[in-house]
């Protein structure tokens, strides 16, 4: 089955330092790959996708990813954590021949502690 | 301003009152769909809809009911709603020709009692 893992429900990082929030897929098409990040009590926002262009994405915010085909991963990154950055993050992917779901990932929760 | 809008953003209600929850896009997009979030499962399909009267299930669709009588609108029904549907429910709509970016309404948080 098609499924999306999101390893560490909870990641906590000291201001300024690296955040790198881990998703893997299963999957053997590359598919399109999405990160999200909800704020408290807030919608879904849409921080950065990779639809089979570049495989290392930029997005908002200072976040960025690179799709790894042989890994089957996708993982969010940003070099220097701000406060702000405190969110739950969920990864999100829509494989091929399925355009009409996204399949999400359980979430991780960003804790930034000064 | 292009978005999704959701009301109502709060309900509090009991077992059985029948509901609806409204959602609206002003995008022009053919594809909609319902998501329901709850804790350490992320978010998962309840229904979605192609275009204007096309419908199909999601993951989760018992107990839930959806129309699309037009392109903007796509209700959520919930004909009697039971504690099991106490979530956050978000609404999406997406254009097929916009790299498959799927915009999110604001949620409605949904307490059944």
């Amino acid at each position: 089955a098609q499924s999306v893992t999101q390893l560490g429900s909870h990641v906590s990082v000291s201001e300024g330092a690296l955040v790198l929030l881990r998703c893997n897929y299963s999957s053997s098409v590359p598919p399109y790959l999405f990160w999200y990040v909800q704020y408290p009590n807030q919608g879904l926002q849409l921080l950065l996708k990779y639809t089979s262009a570049a495989t290392l994405v930029k997005g908002i915010n200072g976040f960025e990813a690179e799709f790894k085909k042989s890994e089957t991963s996708f993982h969010l990154t940003k070099p220097s954590a701000h406060m702000s950055d405190a969110a739950e993050y969920f990864c999100a992917v829509m494989f091929s021949g399925g355009y009409n779901k996204l399949i999400f990932g359980a979430g991780t929760r960003l804790a930034v502690h000064p | 301003e292009a978005q999704v809008t959701q009301n109502p953003r709060y309900l509090i209600t009991v077992t059985g009152k029948k509901l609806t929850v409204t959602c609206s896009q002003n995008m022009n997009h053919e594809y909609m769909s319902w998501y329901r979030q709850d804790p350490g499962l992320g978010l998962r399909q309840i229904y979605y809809s192609m275009n204007v009267e096309v419908t199909d299930k999601g993951d989760v669709p018992e107990g839930y009911k959806v129309s699309r009588k037009e392109k903007r609108n796509f209700p959520l029904i919930l004909e009697s709603p039971s504690p099991n549907q106490t979530s956050l429910y978000f609404c999406a709509s997406m254009s097929r020709g916009d790299s498959y970016e799927q915009y999110f309404g604001p949620g409605t948080r949904l307490t059944v009692t």
